[in-house]
C-alpha cells in the first residue's frame, strides 16, 4: 500500500519554482522518503531522497519537516520538459521488502509557457 | 553506459500465447525488479529478486514467473498471455547493502493481449 498522499495534479508557469507536497504522516523512524518522476512513455527516473534533513542536488531541492509527517519537492525553475507524474514514496523496509517501491497515482506536474 | 537494458520494447500477443521479457543491466547491482503499470496507476511489484539464483513474490505475482540465472539478466514470463495481462512492464535495480540508494528504471515494455 502507498504510504503517501499527493494532489492529484499541479501546475507551475515556466521559469518559476515547483513546488510539489507530500503527506506521510505514518513514516517510521528508518524510512526514506523519495521522489521520482515519469515523464510520459519512459521509465520512473530518481530525482532525490531524503531521511530528515534538507537535501539538494542538481535536479531539486527536498524539505522534510522536523516531524517528517511531509515534506516538499522543489524544481526552482521548471520547465517545459519538467512536465511529469511526480511519485513520492516512503520506502517500507518492513521484513523482506529489501528496497520495495510502493507507488501511489502521484501528481501530474504541468509546466506552462 | 546503458543501465537498465529492456527487450522487446512492444509486443502484441494473442490470449493463450507465451512469451518472455528480458531485463539487462550493467551495474553489477545484486537486487533486480519487475512492475507493471496500468493507466492511471502507479507501479506494481510483480516479482523481485535478491540475487542470482533466488526471487520472490510482490504484490501481483499471479500469472507471471521470473528467472535469475544470470545476475545481470532477470527474466519475466508469461505461460498463457491473458487479456488482463495488457499493461506497460517495468524493470528495475538497486544495489545490495544499500537500502536508501535509488533504483534504476528502464523504458519498458508495452505489452497487448488480444
Amino acid at each position: 500500500d502507498a504510504k503517501t498522499t499527493q494532489p492529484p495534479s499541479m501546475d507551475c508557469a515556466e521559469g518559476r519554482a515547483a513546488n510539489l507536497p507530500c503527506n506521510h504522516s505514518t513514516i517510521s523512524g528508518n524510512e526514506y522518503v523519495y521522489w521520482y518522476r515519469q515523464i510520459h512513455s519512459q521509465g520512473p527516473q530518481y530525482i532525490i531522497h531524503g531521511l530528515k534533513n534538507n537535501e539538494t542536488n542538481e535536479m531539486a531541492s527536498l524539505i522534510i519537516t522536523e516531524d517528517r509527517k511531509s515534506s516538499t519537492l522543489i524544481l526552482p525553475h521548471a520547465t517545459l520538459r519538467d512536465t511529469a507524474v511526480y511519485y513520492c514514496i516512503v520506502r517500507d523496509d518492513r521484513g523482506s521488502t529489501l528496497g520495495r517501491l510502493y507507488f501511489g497515482r502521484g501528481t501530474q506536474l504541468t509546466v506552462w509557457p | 553506459n546503458a543501465g537498465v537494458t529492456q527487450t522487446p520494447k512492444f509486443r502484441v500477443l494473442k490470449t493463450g500465447q507465451s512469451m518472455t521479457l528480458l531485463c539487462a543491466q550493467d551495474m553489477n547491482h545484486e537486487y533486480m525488479y519487475w512492475y507493471r503499470q496500468d493507466p492511471g496507476m502507479g507501479l506494481r511489484l510483480i516479482h523481485y529478486s535478491v540475487g542470482e539464483g533466488t526471487t520472490a513474490k510482490g504484490e501481483v505475482p499471479d500469472g507471471y514467473n521470473v528467472s535469475r540465472l544470470k545476475k545481470q539478466n532477470f527474466l519475466l514470463g508469461l505461460e498463457s498471455a491473458a487479456p488482463s495481462q495488457t499493461s506497460v512492464y517495468f524493470c528495475a535495480s538497486g544495489d545490495r547493502g544499500l537500502p536508501n540508494q535509488p533504483q534504476h528504471f528502464g523504458d519498458g515494455t508495452r505489452l497487448s493481449i488480444l
